[in-house]
């Protein structure tokens, strides 16, 4: 499965937009970009995801780059609930076993 | 639904000692996993189930046994707990289709 990187930590107005950014130059053409986010100390909690159309749900938006070596999640409006570590992660769809390889993830700090 | 439900939620043991952490689903997924996680750290995959009566390996799977004799059970076995297996313990779940992985509240294990 192709590796993710992403940065170790963010901060957000409470109200602004959060863009939270995935690098994954190593992708194959059916791997799917997924976001998950922990609360802390809960279990992860998922968010979206895609393969190379733009995706949104009422949670988020995904947006991947044309040639799908990048993306990123943003949170439109972000609360203080929305602090948590989120984490980008790649994986095929075909066939696959459910496994999620989780790297570290970016801390998105939510400020008033 | 409950959902994903896991049992105890904390537990200290010595080293040495065994034990079993109990996962269920009452979703009828498919799907199965368990995962560790480490202060500071993202999730890191022990074993998974595709289905009742298979089982596989994920990236840190020595010192821990499992087995899915039912769709809805997964119990992970520490055989003789070590301090090194002092993590928080995820069991998830999901349909074979589903993109959406559910994770339980986690289990807290000190081995002392």
């Amino acid at each position: 499965d192709a590796k993710t990187t992403q940065p170790p930590s963010m901060d957000c107005a409470e109200g602004r937009a959060a863009n939270l950014p995935c690098n994954h130059s190593t992708i194959s053409g059916n791997e799917y970009v997924y976001w998950y986010r922990q609360i802390h100390s809960q279990g992860p909690q998922y968010i979206i995801h895609g393969l190379k159309n733009n995706e949104t749900n009422e949670m988020a938006s995904l947006i991947i780059t044309e040639d799908r070596k990048s993306s990123t999640l943003i949170l439109p409006h972000a609360t203080l609930r929305d602090t948590a570590v989120y984490y980008c992660i790649v994986r095929p769809d075909s066939g696959n076993t459910g496994k999620l390889i989780f790297g570290q993830g970016t801390t998105l700090q939510v400020k008033p | 639904n409950a959902g994903v439900t896991q049992t105890p939620k904390f537990q200290v043991l010595k080293t040495g000692q065994s034990m079993t952490l109990q996962c269920a689903q009452d979703m009828n997924h498919e799907y199965m996993s368990w995962y560790r996680q480490d202060p500071g750290m993202g999730l890191r995959l022990i074993h998974y189930s595709v289905g009742a009566g298979i089982t596989d390996q994920g990236e840190v799977p020595n010192g821990y046994n499992v087995s899915r004799s039912t769709t809805e059970d997964f119990p992970l076995r520490l055989l003789s707990a070590a301090p090194s297996q002092t993590s928080v313990y995820f069991c998830a779940s999901r349909t074979r289709q589903g993109a959406e992985q559910y994770f339980g509240p986690g289990t807290r294990l000190t081995v002392t």
